[in-house]
């Protein structure tokens, strides 16, 4: 069965300081990696993704994440952090083929405070 | 653009009544989805369509039921409410693959802003 881990539930920064969350999954096929954000009230807004190629991948507002197969892990980080970037972060795996209707898969959520 | 809106945004109910979440796209997106959101539980999969007239099981079907009678909109309905269904719920829509087999085919979900549902 398929599973996200996200092992950090709160996380505090300071602005201005870089930031990592933490992804392990669990997945019977290629993967297909996600990172949501959710600002509080709003929706799941993408900020990137990832199935194959470049094991580093660029995504919006200045965030990246690294794939590392061995580790089973999809780790988002960003070098500085700014006081919007509070919000709820979500892991998701789903297929990277098409079929079964393309579900994904959650992480419980890390949240991320900044102190300024 | 609108992307996905629900409607309602909030709702308070009493156990045993019904009522139904209305979930629209105007991307034009083959696939859609009902998901609920749970502090500590991340999102659960309740049901989903990968077409007009089609729907699925995800995760956590019981108690609620859909329809896709339109490609646009994706009905959730509680039949008879339980305070187990409070929640926060969320629909998304996606593009279907990119053709069959060929991996990064699948297409990202966008969501819609939740719907918060009290159930006393």
């Amino acid at each position: 069965a398929q599973s996200v881990t996200q092992p950090d539930i709160h996380i505090t920064v300071s602005e201005g300081a870089s930031l990592e969350l933490r992804c392990n999954y669990s997945y019977g096929a290629t993967p297909y990696l996600f990172w949501y954000v959710q600002s509080p009230g709003q929706g799941l807004q993408l900020l990137l993704k990832y199935f194959s190629g470049d094991t580093l991948v660029q995504g919006i507002k200045g965030f990246e994440a690294e794939f590392k197969r061995s580790q089973s892990s999809f780790n988002l980080r960003k070098p500085s952090v700014h006081w919007s970037d509070a919000a709820e972060y979500f892991c998701a795996v789903g297929p990277a083929r098409a079929g079964g209707g393309n579900k994904l898969t959650f992480g419980t959520g890390t949240q991320l405070k900044v102190e300024l | 653009n609108a992307g996905v809106t629900q409607t309602p945004k909030f709702r308070v109910l009493k156990t045993g009544q019904s009522m139904t979440l209305l979930c629209a796209q105007d991307m034009n997106h083959e696939y859609m989805y009902w998901y609920r959101q749970d502090p500590g539980m991340g999102l659960r999969l309740i049901h989903y369509s990968v077409g007009e007239g089609t729907t699925a099981k995800g995760e956590v079907p019981d108690g609620y039921n859909v329809s896709r009678l339109k490609k646009q909109n994706f009905l959730l309905g509680l039949e008879s409410a339980a305070p187990s269904q409070t929640s926060v719920y969320f629909c998304a829509s996606s593009y279907p693959p990119l053709g069959q087999g060929r991996v990064g085919s699948n297409q990202p979900q966008h969501f819609g802003d939740g719907t918060r549902l009290s159930i006393l």
